[in-house]
């Protein structure tokens, strides 16, 4: 079984810019997650998704970024506009209900200019 | 909000030798688990654990939940240089609930 698949893996964009990741998770995992890691920070969590509705947003920075989940095999965060700070690994992860065991993607590195 | 401190934040060791790390939560957790992330990679699954006491292995790796249910290690026994990487520990207050990290334990194995 293929694993969780993240787009892009590298996105290199200048301060001001648009910026979209992109997440598959696990086919028939109902749970999916995204979560952020900086140096300084480690891993944080910024939303989770249940049955593609948003469980827990407090993780969110600002009003900058965004989730959706549109349907089970599909989620986007977005950055609008993208600041220096933003710069980071974003990790998307699923698992099914009753199963802890997250199962990470790739991730993909963000660098703003 | 819940908070886990695992420590050491980074070690250097000669291969062949025993490793150990340790993560401690400001409260109870279910469940803990212990992850390895690679360089360029994401994090993957080593050890789950599910109940206080318990004591599980995975080759050369020993984790426990503790009997508080508010600490874990994990132990590696006679490291190899492939054993490099960031571990990271996670805990869980219910099911379905969103893993807390730790800020991770980096690993250098010198040959």
């Amino acid at each position: 079984d293929a694993g969780v698949i993240q787009s892009p893996r590298h996105e290199v964009t200048e301060m001001g810019q648009e910026v979209t990741l992109r997440c598959k998770p696990i086919s028939g995992h109902d749970y999916l997650f995204w979560y952020r890691q900086t140096m300084m920070r480690g891993l944080e969590l910024l939303i989770y998704f249940n049955n593609n509705v948003p469980i827990d947003d407090s993780g969110m920075p600002e009003d900058r970024f965004s989730a959706k989940m549109p349907n089970a095999s599909f989620s986007t965060l977005k950055i609008q506009p993208s600041e220096p700070r933003d710069s980071a690994v974003y990790f998307c992860a699923s698992t099914q209900r009753g199963r802890e065991t997250q199962y990470f993607g790739p991730g993909t590195r963000l660098l703003v200019l | 909000g819940q908070q886990l401190n695992q420590s050491p934040q980074s070690m250097f060791i000669q291969e062949g030798e025993d490793v150990s790390m340790n993560c401690t939560s400001s409260s109870i957790f279910n469940t803990w688990l212990w992850y390895k992330q690679d360089p360029g990679e994401g994090p993957v699954l080593l050890i789950a654990l599910y109940k206080a006491g318990e004591l599980t292995s995975n080759g050369r790796l020993t984790a426990q939940f503790g009997i508080t249910r508010k600490d874990s290690f994990l132990n590696i026994s006679a490291s190899i240089p492939s054993d490099v990487g960031i571990y990271f520990c996670a805990g869980q207050a219910q099911a379905g609930t969103a893993l807390i990290f730790g800020k991770g334990t980096t690993l250098s194995v010198s040959s």
